[in-house]
């Protein structure tokens, strides 16, 4: 069965530095998405990319994160200056049709210390 | 924005018995309501869906209703078995983009 494979599963930086999250989503489908889950807390949208470029983002998405495609398979997520609260499970996901049908990653889990 | 609610938060049943978890969602707008289940370590697997044209839907031991006027969803899980503990996510969308999640609830199956 496709999987959206993501890397590393575990991440810990020191805050202030830079990370970028790595995804790559099943082949054929042509909407990304990344989430994230604060422990305890619940599973919280912050962007969508489709057509190569951002189809829409949450709040929480601010100028500190970025997306990119950077070539034909991997979709990344950065986040700069990283702070004690972006800590949490970061899933990306992809779909062939919007909403519907997402196959989420495993998760990376970024700690920030 | 839409806000999903999900109760119970931890859930504990023997096996073989039936399970229910319940969600509200607040925007009449939304129109598809997927269920995820996710196990330790992994992320969020899509076990059913329903779209608002319809009050239910089953695929075998697992059935979701619907109740568009009291904007309100179910998932019921029946014939429970020890596989079936993970934690389990209800979702809301207007079915373009981006899913709003409820808070999750944990079902531990009891052999």
């Amino acid at each position: 069965e496709p999987e959206v494979t993501q890397t590393p599963s575990h991440q810990v930086t020191q805050m202030g530095q830079e990370v970028i999250l790595r995804c790559v989503p099943i082949s054929n489908h042509l909407y990304f998405y990344w989430y994230r889950q604060i422990l305890g807390q619940k599973v919280e949208f912050l962007v969508s990319f489709y057509n190569n470029e951002i189809s829409e983002k949450s709040e929480i998405f601010d100028d500190q994160f970025s997306v990119e495609r950077p070539d034909g398979s991997n979709f990344t997520l950065k986040i700069r200056s990283t702070k004690l609260e972006d800590s949490a499970m970061y899933f990306c996901a992809s779909s062939e049709s919007g909403a519907e049908g997402y196959t989420f990653g495993s998760g990376t889990r970024l700690t920030v210390v | 924005g839409e806000n999903v609610e999900q109760h119970p938060s931890t859930l504990s049943v023997q096996e073989g018995d039936s399970a229910v978890i319940k969600c509200t969602y607040s925007d009449s707008a939304s129109n598809y309501f997927p269920w995820y289940k996710q196990e330790l370590g992994k992320g969020p697997q899509l076990i059913i869906d329903i779209r608002s044209n319809v009050g239910e839907k089953k695929d075998q031991r697992i059935a979701v209703t619907l109740n568009k006027t009291a904007k309100h969803f179910s998932l019921h899980i029946t014939e429970t078995q020890p596989e079936d503990s993970a934690v389990y996510f209800c979702a809301a969308s207007r079915g373009a983009n981006n899913l709003f999640f409820g808070t999750g609830t944990r079902l531990t199956v009891i052999p």
